[in-house]
């Protein structure tokens, strides 16, 4: 079985601050894929960012980084002068081989100015 | 035009009461899904269709019925419901046709809420 934990369920952050969002994943599949999707109040999920397990290089897109390590099993999110728009929810989800996609239970991200 | 509608937005129903919810997506996918978020719960996936052929079906309770009459349309045939299925409903699509490796995009849900 595979699972996904997010063991902050709650960050408050002011303006500008940087914020890391952490994601921990268990899996014995080889070949699987890592999300994050962002929640905002209007209720649907935004796609953010797909790694699959063979690409370990970092990511940048914007303000938004992620830094995927397979030796700690762990997918982090980092929003850098984080904004008041960046508030929501905000999921890391896994997909294996033989497993369908399985969502942590979110970290809820408040930023305020 | 947004990629994924659901209508209705919100939703109530007593539990006697038969109600659809419909989800229409305009990104060309092959596959979709009916998902169940409830307060302090992972979303749980309720039902897959690949190609409008039911791939998966976590066991739901029948009260629960979908249909998927063309892969761009989805449909959550709700009756005899229970307060504890008060939830958001939120349904999604992705190029994936028989695996989950492919990202998902997401309506913006219907909330449901039984009386």
């Amino acid at each position: 079985a595979q699972k996904v934990t997010q063991a902050q369920t709650e960050i408050s952050v002011v303006e500008k601050e940087d914020v890391t969002l952490d994601c921990v994943y268990e899996t014995r599949d080889t070949t699987y894929y890592l999300f994050w999707y962002k929640q905002p109040p209007s209720g649907e999920l935004v796609f953010l960012i797909r790694r699959n397990s063979f690409d370990e290089q970092n990511e940048i897109s914007g303000r938004y980084s992620w830094n995927f390590q397979k030796s700690t099993s762990s997918f982090n999110f980092t929003i850098t002068a984080s904004q008041v728009v960046d508030s929501a929810v905000y999921f890391c989800a896994l997909s294996g081989t033989a497993s369908k996609l399985t969502f942590g239970t979110g970290t809820r991200l408040q930023v305020t100015l | 035009e947004t990629g994924v509608t659901q209508t209705p937005r919100h939703l109530v129903m007593g539990m006697t009461n038969k109600k659809s919810l419909k989800c229409e997506q305009h990104l060309g996918h092959n596959a979709m899904y009916w998902y169940k978020q409830s307060a302090k719960k992972p979303l749980e996936l309720m039902f897959v269709y690949s190609l409008e052929e039911r791939v998966e079906n976590n066991s739901v309770p029948s009260r629960f019925s979908p249909e998927c009459p063309n892969s761009s349309h989805l449909f959550l045939h709700l009756h005899t419901l229970q307060p504890e299925d008060s939830a958001l409903y939120l349904c999604a699509s992705s190029q994936d046709r028989t695996g989950f490796f492919y990202e998902q995009y997401f309506g913006p849900g219907t909330r449901l809420t039984v009386t």
